[in-house]
């Protein structure tokens, strides 16, 4: 079993959607969680950053996280074509070393 | 653009040779991180230096090796080379050692093993 699943996809919505994404994840060690978007052929861009439960918000996006769930979601709102990308979540138990979700394939449709 | 730069974008070799990909942080970082992107493993974690130093390593093969020089680029070196080892590599770069502070990635070097 993988440390953090990430439902790949691909997922589909009308211009002007909310967008929920979601990660789940197993080692409880986990304590900073990130959002990164990653355009076809491009790195990985990050979105949000969040310590801890609770919610962030940024914009159109918002990033919650459940420690005792052990789940963490990026929600978007008005979602525009140009948010078309793969959406990855991360997780760091403070070693500085990332562990990627597989990430989400978005399509935003106009 | 992330101010990390990576080289070649586009690396063709074959089984069993030796590639070296080089990265740039963004000026002023000291840490530089290195990923490794395939279809079947999704992102994965290598190796972590910071200031010439390793400090963490991931799922790293012994057939790869890394080195930050003191100008504060990398290297990753990958030999014996397998067709497995086709993949997207990221490097990427932080300014300091501080616990969850933001990693930049670079563009990535595309690698195809024939």
């Amino acid at each position: 079993q993988k440390e953090v699943e990430q439902d790949p996809g691909p997922l589909s919505v009308p211009e002007g959607a909310i967008v929920s994404l979601n990660c789940t994840y197993s080692n409880s060690a986990f304590q900073y969680f990130m959002w990164y978007r990653q355009y076809s052929r491009k790195g990985p861009e990050l979105l949000m950053y969040t310590y801890s439960s609770g919610n962030k918000e940024d914009g159109r996006f918002t990033a919650q996280v459940d420690k005792s769930s052990k789940y963490i979601s990026l929600f978007i709102r008005d979602s525009q074509p140009s948010d078309s990308a793969t959406y990855l979540c991360a997780m760091d138990t403070g070693r500085r070393a990332l562990t990627f979700g597989s990430g989400t394939r978005l399509q935003v449709q106009p | 653009d992330s101010g990390v730069t990576q080289t070649p974008k586009h690396l063709i070799t074959a089984t069993g040779q030796r590639v070296t990909l080089r990265c740039s942080p963004r000026s002023g970082d000291l840490s530089v991180y290195w990923y490794q992107q395939s279809l079947d493993q999704g992102l994965q974690f290598l190796i972590h230096y910071y200031n010439g130093e390793e400090r963490a390593k991931g799922n790293i093969l012994e057939r790869f090796s890394a080195q930050q020089f003191p100008d504060l680029h990398s290297e990753l070196n990958l030999s014996s080379l397998e067709l497995g080892d086709s993949a997207l590599y990221f490097c990427a770069s932080s300014a300091l050692l501080s616990v969850g502070e933001t990693q930049y990635f670079g563009p990535g070097t595309r690698l195809l093993v024939l």
